[in-house]
């Protein structure tokens, strides 16, 4: 089955400063990858998603790259905030209607 | 995206007694699933809910110990059977409609004691 592995496990900035996670993923039928935000005590947010026919999104200040031959995907946060400190879980999926993989989550803390 | 609403938030249960959760969306969602979350740790997939039939269950995890239901397209239920200290985590349900991102309930905070 799929296995997902995140890096770093923990990461502090800078508020300013710029964030990077990577995530890389097992199978190659997979096809989907979001990224999460959980705040303590609330549910997993979704704050972008890619899917495999692209190479890379942009929402505002938050970006992710996919490089389905190395199987890798990675979220970037630009201008980092406080409020952008949070645990941040990435995931793979085959798309449609099959059950989400995450890894093991990044605790990101910007400090101001 | 649709709403699912969870509940019980929280609960504090004695070992060996069973607690049902439940999960009810706002609109009609193709999948649902299972996932538990240690505290501090990742989300683990219990099953996948299956409207009208039997639940398909991730290794490690079993019907008996945690039989679901899904009797139509907006509610699902989770239950933790015969529970002991190690139960103790954070249960969520998840949703998709299977070309829109997966969305969770709020999660059940559950302490066995």
């Amino acid at each position: 089955g799929e296995n997902v592995e995140q890096h770093p496990s923990t990461l502090s900035v800078q508020e300013g400063d710029s964030a990077v996670i990577k995530c890389t993923y097992s199978d190659s039928a997979s096809n989907y990858f979001p990224w999460y935000k959980q705040e303590l005590g609330k549910r997993p947010q979704l704050i972008i998603d890619i899917r495999s026919n692209v190479g890379e999104k942009k929402d505002q200040r938050i970006a992710v790259t996919l490089n389905k031959t190395a199987k890798h995907f990675s979220l970037h946060i630009t201008e980092t905030q406080p409020e952008d400190s949070a645990v941040y879980f990435c995931a793979a999926s085959k798309g449609g209607n099959t059950p989400l993989v995450f890894g093991k989550g990044t605790r990101l803390s910007v400090i101001a | 995206s649709a709403v699912i609403s969870q509940k019980p938030s929280r609960d504090i249960c004695q070992r060996g007694t069973s607690l049902t959760i439940q999960c009810q969306v706002d609109s009609q969602v193709t999948m649902m699933f299972w996932y538990r979350q240690q505290p501090g740790q990742s989300l683990t997939l219990i099953a996948t809910a299956n409207q009208g039939s039997e639940a398909t269950y991730e290794s490690g995890f079993v019907i008996d110990k945690f039989p679901i239901s899904r009797p139509n397209l907006t509610f699902s239920t989770l239950t933790v059977s015969n529970m002991s200290p190690e139960d103790s985590s954070i249960y969520l349900c998840s949703g998709t409609t299977g070309n829109t991102e997966a969305f969770f309930g709020q999660g059940t905070r559950l302490t066995v004691v």
